[in-house]
């Protein structure tokens, strides 16, 4: 069965410092890899996907199936992007294809 | 309304209850789903409805009983819950484009945050 690892659960940064939050899967097939975050007192919401390569608020991520990992990096954290992040694994599927595995989680605290 | 709505936002009941969780999405998508969210542990996927049809039961026990009587409602019964069942259960939709093609984009609910007594 596929997994989704978050090995930590909080990071605390200084605004202005590099970020780098660790998602590893374990996924035999062809895995398509998310990151969604939540803000405090928002709902759940889609940050970026793998597969569109695309920088959004700053963030990237890159899927590396060698290492089967899907780190999420922002080189200068901003106060704003205090938040909890989920990284999350699409299987093939042949139901409704947005079926996501999620990870426990990680809380970004970026302090002034 | 907007997006994907939930209600009740926070819901008591003993465990002889019934008691009824519901979602709505005025997205216009063909997916809908059920996550449960409990503390330290991942988000875990316990229904899926495509079209209407249920196509994913993941092992939930039976005092959990879905209902989706078209695309844009979501019911999540309840009926003699433990405990443990406490969480926050959140609701999600999804557009399917069909041809294997994988979004992974889920809009979600603010939850239901549901405590058994």
């Amino acid at each position: 069965a596929q997994r989704v690892t978050q090995p930590e659960k909080l990071l605390s940064v200084f605004k202005g410092a590099p970020v780098e939050l660790k998602c590893n899967y374990s996924y035999s097939g062809s895995p398509e890899l998310f990151w969604y975050v939540q803000y405090s007192r928002q709902r759940l919401q889609l940050l970026l996907r793998h597969i569109s390569r695309e920088s959004i608020k700053g963030f990237t991520a890159d899927l590396n199936k060698g290492e089967t990992s899907f780190h999420l990096k922002k080189p200068f954290a901003q106060e704003e992007d205090s938040a909890m992040y989920y990284c999350a694994l699409s299987v093939e599927y042949t139901g409704a294809n947005s079926k996501l595995t999620f990870g426990k989680g990680i809380t970004l605290s970026v302090r002034p | 309304e907007t997006g994907v709505t939930q209600t009740p936002r926070h819901l008591v009941m003993g465990m002889t209850n019934k008691k009824s969780l519901k979602c709505e999405q005025h997205l216009g998508h063909n997916a809908m789903y059920w996550y449960k969210q409990s503390a330290k542990k991942p988000l875990e996927l316990m229904f899926v409805y495509s079209l209407e049809e249920r196509v994913e039961n993941n092992s939930v026990p039976s005092r959990f009983s879905p209902e989706c009587p078209n695309s844009s409602h979501l019911f999540l019964h309840l009926h003699t819950l433990q405990p443990e069942d406490s969480a926050l259960y959140l609701c999600a939709s999804s557009q399917d484009p069909g041809g294997g093609t994988r979004t992974g984009e889920l809009f979600f609910g603010e939850g239901s945050r549901l405590t058994v007594l």
